[in-house]
């Protein structure tokens, strides 16, 4: 089906491992977006990327990489996952058309635990 | 940087009433995008309506209104006819004019329909 999917949905790990968590979307959108929901914090932007090969820090990068080397596909790594990076994450896309107007289309999350 | 408060964590409604959910926000730019999201228990981030800031009139998507004050840097979400289906986590959002990709969170309210 056409897009935008999160894998895994779920995910449970232990202090120190390193988790990579997968995006992909199907409409060839620009923008990709990472975001992790915290209570109390609302959505934090992790990092963004416009196009392949072009990524960006937004709010809260420390603990965390990316990589784009295909326009679809959008993976957000933790190198050495922490307890603090216990949280729900989102991915979201937004093409880039004249009209800047356009939303951000938000995956359905992934749930990940830090022991 | 740009701030949005959502002072409200928690707000309920009987069924077939209107609430309004209140959204403030801080930015020194004058060209900028206002968005309310809606989070039911499955997570998923779903659009409820937007707002240009340099629209003077409010937009409307059916039982779903805004107050946009752009002086007072208030975009309330005003919910007609409360349905069950609309209780959900609602998120206000801002996203800076063109060339300005990432959104802006609150903190996000809580919103409970009373059958």
């Amino acid at each position: 089906d056409a897009g935008i999917t999160q894998s895994p949905r779920y995910k449970i790990t232990e202090t120190g491992r390193q988790v990579t968590l997968m995006c992909h979307q199907t409409w060839s959108h620009s923008y990709m977006f990472w975001y992790r929901q915290d209570l109390g914090h609302g959505l934090r932007l992790i990092y963004y990327s416009a196009a392949a090969d072009i990524t960006d820090k937004g709010e809260v990068p420390d603990g965390y990489v990316v990589s784009r080397s295909k326009t679809e596909n959008f993976p957000l790594t933790l190198e050495s996952a922490t307890r603090s990076q216990t949280s729900v994450y989102f991915c979201a896309s937004r093409n880039l058309l004249a009209d800047s107007y356009n939303e951000q289309f938000f995956g359905p999350g992934t749930r990940l635990t830090v022991l | 940087a740009q701030t949005v408060t959502q002072s409200q964590p928690e707000m309920s409604v009987q069924e077939a009433e209107t609430v309004t959910l209140s959204c403030t926000y801080d930015t020194s730019e004058s060209d900028y995008y206002l968005f309310w999201y809606k989070q039911p228990p499955s997570r998923q981030m779903i659009l409820v309506i937007r707002q240009e800031a340099y629209k003077q009139q409010n937009a409307t998507e059916n039982r779903f209104s805004v107050n946009f004050q752009k002086a007072a840097k208030s975009f309330s979400l005003k919910i007609s006819d409360s349905q069950l289906g609309d209780a959900a986590m609602y998120f206000c959002a801002y996203r800076g004019g063109r060339g300005n990709e990432k959104l802006t969170f609150g903190t996000g309210t809580r919103l409970t329909i009373i059958p």
